[in-house]
C-alpha cells in the first residue's frame, strides 16, 4: 500500500509560471489536505477537502487553487508563482470517522519559486 | 496569530536522558492534542494524541502530560535514543475534524 504519492518530489520554477503539485491516495479516505512547511512557521493549512467535490480555505489559501473531482486525488495549483511561495509542500489525508483523528502525510513536494 | 506556541525551537539530549518539548494553545474549544514525529525527507507521523478528559497519556517511552486549566501540554521522551533524533510537532484541534493547526515545530537531537 503506497499511501499517499506526491509529485514532483522537488521543482525549481521562475516566478510567474504556472505550476501543479500531485497528489494521490489510495486509503479511500474522505478528506484530503495541503500544508505547507517553512522554518519557524511549522505547518500551515492551505486548503483542505472534506469529500469529493468540495473544497474549504485553510490558514494561508491566498495564491493556491485546489479541485477535488474524485476521492483520490487532490491537485494543488499556483497560478503565478511568487518567491515567497517557496517552502515544502505536504498533502495528508484523514478518514474523518472521528476514531483517531490521524493525518497520514505524503513524502513532500520541495518547491524553490526563482 | 500564533495559536499553537511550541517550545524550544531545538533541544539537544545527551542518550537515556528526558526529552521535554512543551506547546501552549489559546482556543479552550480544543478537544484534541496529538503530536507528529518528523525524520529528515519524510512526512509528518502522529506519535501520540491526548483528548482533555485525561491528564497523562503513556505509550512506551512516550508520555503526553495535559494542563487544561493552563492550556499547556508536553511531549515526554524517556530513555531518548538517538533513533529519537527528528523534527517533533505538537498541534490542537477538534477531535473527528481534522484540520489541525500545528506548532512550529522542535528539532529534537541526541548524542551519544
Amino acid at each position: 500500500i503506497a499511501g499517499i504519492t506526491q509529485a514532483p518530489t522537488s521543482q525549481i520554477l521562475a516566478a510567474g509560471r504556472r505550476m501543479t503539485l500531485r497528489c494521490t491516495q489510495d486509503m479511500r479516505h474522505n478528506a484530503m489536505y495541503w500544508y505547507r512547511q517553512d522554518l519557524g512557521l511549522g505547518l500551515r493549512l492551505i486548503h483542505y477537502s472534506n469529500t469529493a467535490g468540495t473544497t474549504g480555505k485553510g490558514e494561508v489559501p491566498d495564491g493556491y487553487s485546489v479541485s477535488r473531482a474524485n476521492t483520490d486525488d487532490f491537485p494543488l495549483t499556483l497560478a503565478s508563482a511568487v518567491p515567497s511561495q517557496t517552502s515544502v509542500y505536504f498533502c495528508a489525508s484523514s478518514t474523518l470517522a472521528g476514531n483517531t483523528g490521524e493525518l497520514f502525510f505524503g513524502e513532500g513536494s520541495r518547491l524553490t519559486v526563482l | 496569530q500564533q495559536q499553537v506556541k511550541q517550545s524550544p525551537q531545538s533541544l539537544i539530549v545527551q542518550k537515556g536522558g528526558i526529552s521535554i518539548i512543551n506547546c501552549a494553545y489559546e482556543n479552550t474549544a480544543f478537544d484534541y492534542f496529538p503530536w507528529y514525529q518528523q525524520f529528515p525527507g519524510k512526512g509528518p507521523a502522529l506519535l501520540i494524541a491526548i483528548r482533555p478528559d485525561v491528564s497523562e497519556k503513556k505509550e512506551g517511552r512516550f508520555t503526553i502530560s495535559f494542563n487544561k486549566s493552563a492550556k499547556q501540554f508536553s511531549l515526554h521522551i524517556m530513555d531518548s535514543q538517538p533513533g529519537d533524533s527528528a523534527t517533533y510537532f505538537c498541534a490542537a484541534g477538534y477531535f473527528g475534524n481534522e484540520k489541525l493547526t500545528f506548532g512550529t515545530g522542535t528539532r529534537l537531537t541526541i548524542i551519544p
